[in-house]
């Protein structure tokens, strides 16, 4: 079984200050993690994922996450916040057999300005 | 390149009637997934298929109704609307079942009334 816990249901933040996003997942496997960012009213967009490769994963927009086993974590931050960031965040584990995804349950971040 | 494609965006119901809601992809996806949204709760995986005419349930299949007779579209069918129904649904598309990226659509949000 596999499960994903997002520690903050909501974030807020000042324009220009750094973002921290964390989430801490459970499997039983090595584990395929991404993020994905939901702008209201829109679908999903995947910001970066981590498939076993480097721990520390670059995503676009200027978002990264470092991938800890010894945590089960898989945090997601950005040095700056910009305004256009507000939106609500998913950390997703996938399950490599079906590729089903396991959702969070999302972080809303507010950037003020 | 439309990706994946759902409609209606908008659909308001009323209790016991029923619908489809329809998903597309073009980007020959063996891979196909629709989820609910609810607030505060993630998105959860209603029913999946790894190719034309296989499907299987998710965590979530109650109440509703799939089929895959094309590589292209994954209709989902609701038989007997439910108040418990009211829900933003994606439709999602990846290549294969190892953790790839999984592309969605722009949501459908459905009211029960």
């Amino acid at each position: 079984a596999q499960s994903v816990t997002q520690l903050d249901s909501h974030v807020s933040v000042s324009e220009g200050t750094p973002v921290l996003l964390r989430c801490n997942y459970s499997s039983s496997y090595s584990p395929s993690l991404f993020w994905y960012v939901q702008h209201p009213n829109k679908g999903l967009q995947l910001l970066l994922k981590y498939t076993s490769a480097a721990t520390l994963v670059k995503g676009i927009n200027g978002f990264e996450a470092e991938f800890k086993k010894s945590e089960t974590s898989f945090h997601l931050t950005k040095p700056s916040a910009h305004m256009s960031d507000a939106a609500e965040y998913f950390c997703v584990v996938s399950k490599a057999a079906g590729n089903k995804l396991t959702f969070g349950g999302g972080t809303r971040v507010l950037v003020k300005p | 390149n439309a990706g994946v494609t759902q409609t209606p965006k908008f659909r308001i119901l009323k209790i016991g009637q029923s619908m489809t809601l329809q998903c597309a992809q073009d980007m020959n996806h063996n891979y196909m997934y629709w989820y609910r949204q609810d607030p505060g709760m993630g998105l959860k995986l209603i029913y999946y298929s790894v190719g034309a005419g296989i499907t299987d349930k998710g965590e979530v299949p109650n109440g509703y109704n799939v089929s895959r007779s094309t590589t292209e579209d994954f209709p989902l069918r609701l038989e007997l609307a439910a108040p418990s129904q009211t829900s933003v649904y994606f439709c999602a598309s990846s290549t294969r079942g190892d953790g790839t990226e999984a592309f969605f659509g722009q949501g459908t949000r459905l009211t029960v009334v």
